[in-house]
């Protein structure tokens, strides 16, 4: 079984901070890398999705990428209150029958203190 | 507005009731895919469709059945044999391989 990995945390940090949310997947043939968010009893949304090695900025978001490491990463500059959720590392997963989906880790909390 | 409509967004079910989860997608997404959420845990494969009238069983897709009859439509029922079918269901859509998935709502389903 393809594995993806996360701590589940709570992370926990000021209003303004860096947040650094970390992420190891098992299956080296995996190409295509996502994070999501997901708020306390809703559905996760599409944050970044990566997939070359190195780094893919997006406002305050930028994914980071090091497939011989087995390793993707999620930092949030600029953290605010409102970043507070369950951050989901998903990676994609060849299936027997051909076609592909995704395999989800368990989720970081995150927690940003005002 | 596209999007990806799941309904209803609370369910209930009896004991040896079937009870079918609506997911209804008008991004002319070809994939689509239904996941199930356990409190703490993360999202789990049920059943997955790349194309009409073609889908495929995910990791735990016991006491689950779907259909694929239209590329819009992918519900899900979930039989008396799901002995544990109280959960979050998600369903997600995606334009084609190792493209992003993209989420519904949600139902949650519990047991009377």
């Amino acid at each position: 079984q393809k594995e993806v990995e996360q701590n589940s945390g709570p992370l926990s940090v000021p209003e303004g901070a860096i947040a650094s949310l970390n992420c190891t997947y098992s299956d080296r043939g995996s190409q295509s890398f996502f994070w999501y968010r997901q708020y306390s009893g809703k559905s996760p949304e599409l944050i970044m999705f990566i997939y070359s090695n190195g780094d893919k900025e997006d406002g305050r978001f930028t994914a980071q990428l090091n497939k011989a490491s087995q390793y993707v990463s999620l930092l949030i500059r600029d953290s605010q209150p409102s970043d507070s959720a369950t951050y989901l590392c998903a990676v994609n997963r060849a299936m027997n029958s051909g076609y592909s989906t995704l395999t989800f880790g368990k989720g970081t909390m995150l927690l940003v203190s005002p | 507005d596209g999007g990806i409509t799941q309904s209803p967004k609370y369910l209930f079910r009896k004991e040896g009731q079937n009870v079918t989860l609506s997911c209804e997608q008008n991004l002319n997404h070809d994939a689509m895919y239904w996941y199930r959420q356990d409190p703490g845990q993360g999202l789990r494969l049920i059943y997955y469709s790349q194309i009409v009238n073609d889908f495929q069983k995910g990791d735990i897709a016991e006491g689950y059945s779907v259909s694929r009859e239209k590329k819009e439509s992918f519900p899900l029922t979930v039989t008396s044999a799901q002995k544990n079918p109280t959960a979050f269901y998600l369903c997600a859509s995606s334009p084609g391989r190792n493209q992003p998935q993209h989420f519904g709502d949600g139902t949650r389903l519990s047991i009377l």
